[in-house]
């Protein structure tokens, strides 16, 4: 079973300036991919950005990247230049490389940008 | 183009009783998957449906049932409703896999039918 795990439960950053959310997982596969999701008041969950795991490249979406390290299978994610629109809680995903969206999230991190 | 809708936005039950919840995928999309998502948590997923069929399913008893039509639209139905169903139950539509490639599949979601069981 595959398992994703997000240990900072809320984080705070200034408006302007760079947060790091973390997130590890667990899984035997060796093909799969990795999904931030954004999530604000309004409910509706926004893909951020998607890392597939034979890349070694890590992705980048303007002003979101990740640090992808599949041996340490960690998955972690750069905010730069942080808006208060960032506001919202995150949630780290993983999904298997197969024909099918079984999605397994993790518990989120809700990141507050202060002005 | 619209996204995905999902109806009703809020519902409220008591414990016994049944629902249905609806889920219009994102037009051109064929599959539609449920989530779960309990207060404070990330979502856990039911289960997908593609070609009027259940593909997967997740850790959920037989209360959760599902269907999809011909048009791709969804239904999640709940029965014998309990206190700890009450939870955020969002839809997920994409195109299955095999219609393109697979690294080109993101899952789009609607905003969720927020179900609160008294």
């Amino acid at each position: 079973a595959q398992t994703v795990t997000q240990s900072q439960p809320e984080m705070s950053v200034q408006e302007a300036e760079t947060v790091t959310l973390s997130c590890t997982y667990d899984t035997s596969e060796n093909n799969y991919y990795l999904f931030w999701y954004k999530q604000p008041p309004s409910r509706q969950m926004i893909l951020v950005i998607r890392q597939e795991a034979y890349k070694q490249q890590n992705a980048t979406e303007n002003r979101f990247s990740v640090n992808f390290q599949k041996a340490a299978k960690s998955f972690s994610l750069k905010i730069s230049d942080s808006q208060l629109g960032d506001t919202a809680m995150y949630f780290c995903a993983f999904m298997k490389h197969s024909n099918n969206n079984d999605m397994r999230f993790g518990a989120g991190t809700r990141l507050t940008v202060k002005p | 183009d619209a996204g995905v809708t999902q109806s009703p936005t809020h519902l409220i039950k008591t414990r016994g009783q049944q629902v249905t919840l609806r889920c219009s995928p994102k037009s051109g999309h064929d599959t539609v998957s449920w989530y779960q998502q309990a207060l404070g948590q990330g979502p856990q997923f039911i289960f997908q449906y593609y070609e009027e069929e259940e593909r997967q399913r997740g850790n959920f008893p037989d209360r959760f049932s599902g269907h999809q039509f011909p048009n791709y639209s969804s239904e999640l139905n709940v029965n014998a409703l309990l206190l700890g169903d009450s939870a955020l139950y969002l839809c997920a539509s994409s195109l299955m896999a095999h219609r393109l490639p697979y690294s080109n599949q993101p899952q789009h979601f609607g905003d969720g039918t927020r179900l609160s069981i008294l």
